[in-house]
This record gives C-alpha cells, sequence and structure tokens, in this order.
C-alpha cells in the first residue's frame, strides 16, 4: 500500500520569503512522485514531477523539489514567494507497476503568501 | 501541453435530477481516465478508474449504481450522478493519462464540476 503524507495543512508566509512544504510517501516499490497546484475552483496543474535521473527537479516558476530515498520524502520549496503562489498544494505518488496505476494523494497544504 | 476539458465547470439542479459530467482529453490520447471527489479544504478522492473499452474500477464504497461511468473511446469519458441528492453535492474532478515507452504518463487534470444539489 502506498501513502503520502503532507505534515502542515496551513503554511502562511511573508512575499519575498523562502518556503518549503512537506510531503512523505511510504510505498514498496519504486514510485513517481508529483507536485500539483490547485487555485480556487480549479483543477489541479502540474507543478513538478519526479520519474528518475537526477534527484532535484525544478518548475518554471521558481520551485523545486528533492526526491529523498532514505527519507523517502519529496519536499517542495521556493526561495521567494510570491502573492500569486497562494494556493493549494498537494502532493501524490504513482507507483510503477501494471496499467491501473493510479495516483495517491497527500491532505494537501494551503500556501498563504502574506503582502 | 495536454489539455483536459471538462464540462460543464458548474451545475445546479433539482434533487433527483441525473447529472452528466463530460471529461475529454484534447490533444492526446488517454487510455486510463480517472473521475475523483473533493470535499471543502480536502485532498481528492478516487471514485473509479476506467480503462478504454472496459468497464470502470470503483474504489470501496462508492456506488456503482449512483456514479455510472462511461468510457467509450480514447477521448472522452462521462460520469453521470444518477438520481442526485443534496448530499452528492461536490466538487468532482476528472484526469486523463496516456503511456508512452516510458511509462505511465502523468495525468492530466479537468478544471473540476462543481454540482450543487438543491
Amino acid at each position: 500500500a502506498q501513502s503520502v503524507t503532507q505534515l502542515d495543512s496551513q503554511v502562511p508566509v511573508f512575499e519575498e520569503a523562502p518556503v518549503e512544504l512537506r510531503c512523505n510517501y511510504s510505498s514498496s516499490v519504486s514510485v513517481y512522485l508529483f507536485w500539483y497546484v490547485q487555485y480556487p475552483n480549479q483543477g489541479l496543474q502540474l507543478l513538478l514531477k519526479y520519474l528518475s535521473g537526477s534527484t532535484l527537479v525544478e518548475s518554471i516558476n521558481g520551485f523545486e523539489a528533492e526526491f529523498n530515498k532514505s527519507q523517502t520524502s519529496f519536499h517542495l520549496r521556493k526561495p521567494s514567494v510570491h502573492i500569486s503562489d497562494t494556493a493549494e498544494y498537494f502532493c501524490a505518488v504513482s507507483d510503477h507497476q501494471g496499467t491501473g496505476n493510479q495516483f495517491y494523494f497527500g491532505t494537501g497544504t494551503s500556501l498563504t503568501v502574506i503582502p | 501541453g495536454a489539455v483536459v476539458s471538462q464540462h460543464p465547470s458548474w451545475v445546479i439542479c433539482k434533487s433527483g435530477t441525473s447529472v452528466k459530467i463530460e471529461c475529454r482529453s484534447l490533444d492526446f490520447q488517454a487510455t486510463t481516465m480517472f473521475w475523483y471527489r473533493q470535499f471543502p479544504k480536502q485532498s481528492l478522492m478516487l471514485m473509479a478508474t476506467s480503462n478504454e473499452g472496459s468497464k470502470a474500477t470503483y474504489e470501496q464504497g462508492v456506488e456503482k449504481d449512483k456514479f455510472l461511468i462511461n468510457h467509450a473511446s480514447l477521448t472522452l469519458s462521462t460520469l453521470t450522478v444518477t438520481s442526485a441528492h443534496p448530499e452528492d453535492s461536490s466538487f468532482y474532478i476528472c484526469s486523463a493519462r496516456g503511456w508512452t515507452g516510458a511509462g505511465p504518463q502523468p495525468q492530466h487534470f479537468g478544471d473540476g464540476t462543481r454540482l450543487s444539489i438543491l
């Protein structure tokens, strides 16, 4: 069985400050890891993903996440946040097996950027 | 990039009405589509998984006869909430995923449908 834990349900941070949103997963098999962002009343948008290769992955808007296998973590970071980063962020894991793959989502972290 | 279109985005209807939600992959073949339900301030809960041409696989606790899923083509899946009641009010999100030699591709999500049953 797989599960995803997002330790922080709400993270308030001042504009231009750094932020880290934590994500830990449990899985007995190889995993693919994802971060999605959800703006109010919208669906999820893929922010970044780890499939293989370099453990540090980056998005086009300044976010990055590092896959740490020993700590089973995939924390999301940004060195300087903007007001527009205010949204709900979901960490997800997908397994490696067969065609019945599905995503397991964490409960989400609400990031609020304070002016 | 890949786009998934979900329609309608918002629907309000009377109790007892059946509501159909469409999910279309616009520029790729979606071998698998997923339907999620999201309650306020909570994560997405997978309702069912459907592979094109096959019957959907429902998660435990999801009523098959209440939530009818059809995935008749590689670009369209529909979710019909039959005889909807106020407790069915929620935000429903679909996603679609293709498959390449590199493995499963990330799911692409629709913008969701907010269903309100009066």
